[in-house]
């Protein structure tokens, strides 16, 4: 299996401010890196695929870039419905391996 | 629209099997490059991919759990069904199922809205 390791576990931060979510991967994945958000009670919802492409309807504030085993979820200027818990995944091959989550709290 | 909701039952014993059905609508296991896959989540920790259905009768597993899972599509009832052996109170969780366009190359765009299953005696 391929083994996801994100960073960090838990970010607390500010409303407006950047923050980064990195994720590694132990073998390449190639650009076969998705990111979901997933609010309290909720269904993940997927944001990003294959590392970098926007799904629609998803803000222009996220942003995500990688290849191969290092990759990086970014939100330029955090809002408020945020703050949620985050999460790589690859689809490079099964078994579609997931990060153990990034929560982002409020500061 | 492209729905899926996810069914079966709510509590089980230690030891029972957990049969779990996922109903969806607005696409076609048929079409070429689809997927469906079982993923689920214990009660405060992380997403765990369980196992995948494609168009093509093609399925995969977790290696972990495979010899205890079984996947299966009903084309014309638009279902997929998971079934989980030796159930454990460690498999407490709630269980998703998820739609993946393209061989799932490009992650699971649509989601049911989970199940929790609870594993007591």
């Amino acid at each position: 299996d391929i083994q996801m390791t994100q960073s960090p576990s838990s970010l607390s931060a500010s409303v407006g401010d950047r923050v980064s979510i990195t994720c590694r991967a132990s073998q390449s994945v190639r650009t076969y890196l998705n990111w979901y958000q997933q609010e309290p009670g909720k269904a993940p919802k997927l944001l990003i695929s294959v590392a970098s492409t926007l799904q629609s309807g998803v803000p222009s504030r996220f942003s995500g870039s990688g290849s191969g085993t290092d990759f990086t979820l970014t939100i330029s200027s955090l809002q408020p419905e945020d703050f949620a818990t985050y999460y790589c995944q690859q689809s490079d091959s099964t078994p579609h391996t997931f990060g153990l989550g990034t929560k982002l709290e409020i500061k | 629209q492209i729905t899926l909701k996810e069914s079966g039952p709510t509590l089980v014993k230690p030891t029972q099997t957990l049969t779990l059905t996922c109903t969806f609508s607005g696409f076609s296991l048929s079409t070429g490059g689809v997927g469906v896959g079982w993923i689920r989540q214990p009660p405060g920790k992380a997403l765990e991919w369980l196992a995948l259905s494609f168009w093509n009768d093609d399925k995969r597993y977790s290696p972990s759990l495979k010899t205890r899972l079984t996947i299966t599509k009903d084309t014309s009832k638009n279902q997929v069904v998971l079934t989980m052996t030796n159930m454990d109170p460690v498999d407490t969780a709630t269980y998703y199922c998820a739609r993946c366009p393209s061989d799932c190359s490009y992650g699971y765009w649509n989601w049911g809205q989970g199940t929790l299953v609870t594993v007591s005696s």
